[in-house]
């Protein structure tokens, strides 16, 4: 089936610095890939559409300054946490629609992020 | 997107069949009806979809009731690895929309 990896699937950074967190399609081109958030328990909240070669859409109440999102080809998307703080420590997933298998939309495995 | 009810948590004994409900009374006629789940620290899985037809594929049925105000996710036999978080999700299914995930159905199995 259709695959979407994340890398890294893990990541500890101090806070005040940026980390990255890719998203790749690997046997399907996306024009469009979504990202996530996740807090324990809860359920997934939707940041960004992230559309290849233009700018993301960001939903209301994200800041499109400290998660800058860039999807320059049709498989790979990417978001950056910068000057991240402990509040940014959560489970972020990243999705990506296959344009041709009826725009079904395929999830990531999920890249965990704590900021200390 | 329209918004859909899912009961908190289900329970179900291995090798049972397992029937998840989900009311969309707001659905509307471009609606695709989705269904994902999520097991623990991993990313939500696609288990079906359809628009008014049931469905069926290797990991599941898909029943909609003839009004499209609810739909069921039948697994005909639940084993361990099915326990999860299954998501409900109403989307046009176009090259425009998004999946919005509410709550979802904590699926239990007891072996």
């Amino acid at each position: 089936g259709a695959v979407v990896s994340q890398h890294p699937s893990w990541v500890i950074c101090k806070s005040g610095t940026s980390v990255k967190i890719e998203c790749r399609s690997l046997d399907f081109q996306a024009t469009t890939m979504f990202w996530y958030r996740q807090f324990p328990k809860q359920s997934l909240m939707l940041m960004a559409t992230s559309n290849e070669g233009s700018k993301a859409t960001y939903e209301q109440g994200v800041e499109k300054d400290k998660f800058l999102i860039n999807h320059a080809s049709l498989t790979l998307s990417t978001l950056t946490v910068t000057s991240a703080h402990p509040e940014d420590s959560s489970f972020y997933i990243c999705s990506a629609r296959n344009d041709r298998a009826g725009n079904t939309i395929y999830f990531g495995e999920g890249s965990w992020l704590t900021v200390v | 997107d329209a918004k859909t009810t899912q009961p908190n948590s289900m329970e179900s004994n291995e090798e049972e069949p397992v029937h998840l409900p989900c009311n969309h009374s707001t659905i509307s006629g471009t609606d695709y009806i989705h269904w994902y789940r999520q097991l623990p620290s991993q990313g939500p899985e696609y288990v079906i979809h359809g628009l008014t037809s049931n469905v069926n594929n290797r990991m599941a049925s898909l029943a909609i009731a003839e009004d499209r105000k609810s739909s069921t996710l039948i697994l005909h036999r639940a084993t361990l690895r099915d326990a999860a978080v299954y998501y409900c999700i109403l989307s046009a299914n176009s090259g425009y929309s998004t999946l919005t995930f509410g709550k979802g159905t904590m699926l239990l199995v007891s072996p």
